[in-house]
Parts: structure tokens; sequence; C-alpha cells
């Protein structure tokens, strides 16, 4: 069974620009998160998809992030325009909906961002 | 509004000792508790949960936790260090219920020396 897949694994731009991370859940996995950690901090959660929905985007810095599913499958979190301080690892996650929250979350390796 | 401590952002062991990653929750109601390890260039992986069920939780890699609710605590443990086990690893609570987003603890560097 194929894992998380997040891609790129590393994007490297100059403030200003604009930014798209992709992320693809395992297979059957209707729930789909986005997670960010910023250099010495801790990893904090952005947002909660239920197949193309939005559950929960509590975390979302501010409204220069957006984030999409289309027909519920792979995920994007654009960046526009990217700040210094949105430099940080983000990470995706996925689990399953049988069994509620009692379900692990599977995390991809994660795209590394740096904004110069 | 639940929170995770780590204590110690770094630990440090010899192969062979014993682990022991502290981590304690501060939640009105016990949570699900995980701990998620983080090898060089690689992804969160699972190691164990708790989820109400027994209160020592055996995971992967000889690894296993203990819930204590008096304490609030869910300390990770391993008897023997092994050169492999030298990762960051991170505590992490959910609420039992609707809301699925984990909170994590700041991690802690596990470092084994020869």
């Amino acid at each position: 069974e194929a894992g998380v897949t997040q891609f790129p694994s590393h994007s490297v731009i100059e403030k200003g620009q604009t930014v798209t991370l992709r992320c693809d859940p395992i297979s059957g996995h209707d729930n789909l998160y986005w997670y960010r950690r910023v250099m010495g901090k801790e990893i904090k959660f952005l947002l909660h998809f239920v197949k193309e929905s939005k559950q929960d985007e509590s975390g979302m810095p501010n409204n220069r992030f957006l984030a999409e599913r289309t027909g519920g499958t792979y995920s994007t979190l654009k960046v526009q325009p990217a700040e210094l301080e949105d430099s940080g690892v983000y990470f995706c996650a996925s689990s399953l909906s049988e069994g509620g929250s009692n379900q692990p979350q599977h995390f991809g390796d994660g795209t590394r961002l740096s904004i110069l | 509004a639940q929170s995770v401590t780590q204590l110690g952002s770094h630990v440090s062991v010899s192969e062979g000792a014993l682990v022991l990653l502290r981590c304690n929750y501060s939640s009105s109601v016990p949570p699900y508790l995980f701990w998620y390890v983080q090898y060089p260039n690689q992804g969160l992986q699972l190691l164990l949960k708790y989820t109400s069920a027994a209160t020592l939780v055996k995971g992967i890699n000889g690894f296993e936790a203990e819930f204590k609710k008096s304490e609030t605590s869910f300390h990770l443990t391993k008897p023997s260090a092994h050169m492999s086990d030298a990762a960051e690893y991170f505590c992490a609570v959910r609420k039992v219920g609707s809301n699925y987003k984990l909170t994590f603890g700041k991690g802690t560097l596990l470092t084994v020396n020869p």
C-alpha cells in the first residue's frame, strides 16, 4: 500500500512569489490533514478535510493560504504571496473514517519550504 | 485547550541503556495519546497510541508507553537503546470525539552514543 505522498520535497522561492504544495493521501482515506512545523517550534495543525469538505480550518494562519481538495482525492495548499515567516516543513496526513477519531493519522515526508 | 509538554528537547543515552522520553498533557478529560518518531529526512511514523483501552501500550521497535491519568503523563520507554533509535520523537494528543486535530509537543531529539 502506498503511503501519503507529498510533492515537492523541497521548494525555495522568493518572498512575494506563489507556491503550491500537493498531497496524495493513502487510497480510501477520507480524512486529510495539513500541518506545519516552523523551525524551532512544534508541529501545528492547519486544517482537516473530510472528502472534499473543509471540516476544520481553524489553524490556517491567514488568507494567503488556500487549501483545496477537489474530488476528495489529492489536496493542494497554495501560499500566495509567500512571506518569510511561511518557511517551514509542511506535513500532510490522512486517516480512515471508520472508527472515528480513534484512527491514527499517517504522515507524508513533508515539503520543506524556504522563502528567501 | 489541550497542550502537550515534552520535558527535554534533547536526550542522550548510551547504546544498551534505558530510554525514557517524558510527555505530560493538559486536558479536561483524558484524550487519545500518540507517540510519533521522525527519522532524518523522513516523515512522521506512528510508534504507538493510547485510545482508552489498556493503559500500557506496546508499539513498534520495542517501545512502550504507560498512560497514567493521575499524573497526566504518557512517557515513552525502551529497555535497551539501539543506534537505530536515534531520531526525533513527538508526543501528540487528540480530543475524544469529533475533533480530529492533533496537538503536538515540541519534540525530543534522541541521541544514542556507542
